[in-house]
């Protein structure tokens, strides 16, 4: 079984200032972890995707993540927001030796950017 | 190389009505999965094919059925509709294996009457 923890449904944050959209999760197999943006209207798009090749993994538009194994984390980070980053964001799992693609999703953190 | 495509993008039912909802993946694709996002209950996995065959299901009535083709595109059907399933339906398309990357369409956003 395999769950995700968005511990904020909101962030409010003023335009060049520093991002944390927090999240946990729970995998019974070695899991893939993703963060995906959802703008209004539209699909989701893949921001970065970690596969244990290193913890720190760097994505699309100055966003990285830090994987956590003891603190069964994975926090979205961005040094200085932009307008344009204001958004739903949904950090997701998807077990890596089930076989499976299917993906859990967290129930999502929305970014508001302030000028 | 495009990515994923899903027609049609809005859709208008009343209840009781079937609808039929496609997806075309990423060339080379052959996994497909969909998923269902409602600001209720966010989004939730529906099904998942990969080479014309169901490989995962998720918690969801009868009503709601799919099937891919020989060449990986998808169609998801949903009969005897109900206003609950006003939802955006998101298709995803991947190579294949357990934690691949999905990559998603557009959605198509259905409103049922």
């Amino acid at each position: 079984a395999q769950s995700v923890t968005q511990l904020d449904s909101h962030v409010s944050v003023s335009e060049g200032t520093p991002v944390l959209l927090r999240c946990n999760y729970s995998s019974s197999y070695s899991p893939s972890l993703f963060w995906y943006v959802q703008h209004p209207n539209k699909g989701l798009q893949l921001l970065l995707k970690y596969t244990s090749a290193a913890t720190l993994v760097k994505g699309i538009n100055g966003f990285e993540a830090e994987f956590k194994k003891s603190e069964t984390s994975f926090h979205l980070t961005k040094p200085s927001a932009h307008m344009s980053d204001a958004a739903e964001y949904f950090c997701v799992v998807s077990p890596v030796t089930s076989g499976y693609s299917t993906l859990t999703f967290g129930k999502g953190t929305m970014l508001l950017v302030s000028p | 190389k495009a990515g994923v495509t899903q027609t049609p993008r809005y859709l208008i039912k009343t209840r009781g009505q079937q609808v039929t909802l496609s997806c075309s993946p990423i060339s080379g694709h052959r996994s497909v999965s969909w998923y269902q996002q409602t600001p209720g209950q966010g989004l939730q996995f529906l099904f998942e094919y990969f080479s014309e065959t169901q490989r995962n299901k998720g918690n969801f009535p009868g009503r709601f059925s799919g099937r891919q083709f020989s060449n990986s595109r998808s169609e998801m059907n949903v009969s005897t509709l109900e206003l609950g399933d006003s939802a955006l339906y998101l298709c995803a398309s991947s190579l294949g294996a357990g934690g691949d990357t999905q990559y998603f369409g557009p959605g198509t956003r259905l409103t049922v009457l």
